[in-house]
C-alpha cells in the first residue's frame, strides 16, 4: 500500500515563528501536493511538485514556500507564521508526470496547525 | 481558483436511500476524480472517469461525466451510515478541489 506520511498530527506554533511541515510518500510517485483544508472552502493548493526541485504555485502560495529536494519528500514552510494560517494541512502524491494528466492521489493524515 | 464545484453543499437521507451529488468544472479534462474524507481525516480516492467515458461503476457507487456540460455525478446506492462524510470532486493537473458535499446518512 502506498504511504502518505505526514510528520505531525497536531501542531501548536506561536506567531512569527519558521513552521516546517514534512511529507514523505514510499511509492516513488513524481507529484506531490500540500493543501490547505478550512470549513465551507475545501481544499486550496498551496504549493504542487511534479519532480525533484520543480514546483508550481497552487491557488494560495502567499505567506508559504515549498522544498523538494528528494522524490520521496515534500517540505511545505510558513516563513513567518500567522494566526491566519491556522488551519488542516493535507499533503498528497500521485505517480503520473505532469504532461500525462493526473492518477489517484494519496492523501496524508493531515497536521492540524494552530497558531497562537 | 478552484476548478470543481460541488452541489448540493450538504446533503441528509435515511439509511438505504441513494444520495446523488454533481461536480461542474471550468476547463476541458483529461479526466476527473471522486474523493472521500471521513471527519478530520485524509481523502480517500473513490473513482476516476476518463474524458472519454460517459459513466463508470465501481461497487454501490456510480459516476457520470458529461463533457458538453463540464458536469459529472457521484451517485451512492442503498446507503449506509459509514458513507457518512463529504465528498469532493477534483480534475486538472494540479488536482483541484472543489469545497465538497457533505452526506449525513441517517439510521
Amino acid at each position: 500500500d502506498v504511504k502518505v506520511t505526514q510528520s505531525s498530527r497536531y501542531l501548536v506554533k506561536r506567531t512569527g515563528e519558521k513552521v516546517f511541515l514534512e511529507c514523505v510518500q514510499d511509492m516513488d510517485h513524481e507529484n506531490m501536493f500540500w493543501y490547505r483544508q478550512d470549513p465551507g472552502l475545501g481544499l486550496r493548493l498551496i504549493y504542487f511538485s511534479y519532480d525533484v526541485k520543480m514546483k508550481e504555485k497552487g491557488d494560495i502560495p502567499e505567506g508559504y514556500s515549498v522544498s523538494r529536494e528528494k522524490k520521496e519528500r515534500f517540505s511545505l514552510i510558513l516563513e513567518s507564521a500567522s494566526t491566519n494560517q491556522t488551519s488542516m494541512y493535507l499533503c498528497a502524491s500521485s505517480l503520473s508526470g505532469i504532461k500525462r494528466g493526473n492518477t489517484e492521489a494519496f492523501f496524508g493524515q493531515g497536521t492540524r496547525l494552530t497558531v497562537v | 481558483s478552484q476548478q470543481g464545484e460541488e452541489d448540493p453543499q450538504a446533503l441528509s437521507i435515511q439509511e438505504g436511500e441513494n444520495a446523488t451529488m454533481n461536480c461542474s468544472y471550468k476547463t476541458s479534462i483529461n479526466n476527473l476524480q471522486w474523493y472521500r474524507q471521513n471527519s478530520g481525516r485524509g481523502l480517500v480516492h473513490l473513482i476516476l472517469i476518463r474524458s472519454n467515458e460517459r459513466e463508470k461503476h465501481s461497487g454501490r457507487l456510480r459516476v457520470t461525466l458529461d463533457t458538453s456540460k463540464k458536469s459529472s455525478s457521484l451517485l451512492i446506492t442503498a446507503s449506509r451510515a459509514a458513507d457518512t462524510a463529504s465528498y469532493f470532486c477534483a480534475t486538472g493537473y494540479k488536482l483541484s478541489f472543489g469545497a465538497g458535499t457533505t452526506v449525513t446518512v441517517r439510521a
